[in-house]
């Protein structure tokens, strides 16, 4: 079937460095793709997200970069704050948008370290 | 405020005794779906719905049921929960299928 995966579990950052967190996806006919935070206790949260045509989108401190060719994605968060704390997770659409459904990876969980 | 609203946000039940989770959303939001959360296995789809009246199963529907009478709720209903149903469940929105989807805080549900 179809799958998700984060390249790391954990990922342990010290407070204002960058942030990395990568995702890998199975189908490469995949066109949209979200990223979302959890924080514990609480529902996912949307953060971003990016289509097929594009490579790049840029948020608020955040970035996805999206290379189609590899099937991989990323999360670019800026000068982390402890506040970024949270399990990370991308889902990228599987089939067309009315008919299609979206495929969460287990997630990442960041640390960010005072 | 925008938001998807779950009841109850904890659930203890026994075997066989029928439950309802309520959501509802404020967006005017078309799409609505139900998701559990299991350690190791990410998020799943329950039952989802493009519209009102309008439901269909995701991947695992079993052992579920739902209902979109009017367009802000969808509820779930578990008619005989049984252990293996006990988990973190999400109602999730959104104005078009699959995009952006706005999650609710989760209902922990635990069936004894």
């Amino acid at each position: 079937g179809e799958s998700v995966g984060l390249h790391l579990p954990t990922l342990s950052v010290q407070e204002g460095d960058n942030s990395i967190i990568n995702c890998a996806y199975s189908n490469s006919a995949s066109d949209y793709f979200i990223w979302y935070k959890q924080e514990s206790g609480k529902g996912p949260q949307f953060i971003i997200d990016i289509r097929s045509n594009m490579d790049k989108r840029q948020g608020q401190r955040v970035t996805v970069l999206l290379n189609k060719t590899v099937k991989h994605l990323s999360l670019q968060i800026a000068a982390t704050q402890p506040g970024d704390s949270a399990v990370y997770f991308c889902a990228p659409l599987l089939g067309s948008s009315n008919t299609g459904k979206l495929i969460f990876g287990q997630g990442t969980t960041l640390q960010v370290k005072p | 405020e925008a938001q998807v609203t779950q009841n109850p946000r904890y659930l203890i039940t026994v075997t066989g005794k029928k439950l309802t989770v309520t959501c509802s959303q404020n967006m005017n939001h078309e799409y609505m779906s139900w998701y559990r959360q299991d350690p190791g296995l990410g998020l799943r789809q329950i039952y989802y719905s493009m519209n009102v009246e309008v439901t269909d199963k995701g991947d695992v529907p079993e052992g579920y049921k739902v209902s979109r009478k009017e367009k802000r709720n969808f509820p779930l209903i578990l008619e005989s929960p049984s252990p293996n149903q006990t988990s973190l469940y999400f109602c999730a929105s959104s104005s078009r299928t699959n995009e952006k989807l706005f999650f609710g805080s989760g209902t922990q549900l635990s069936v004894l």
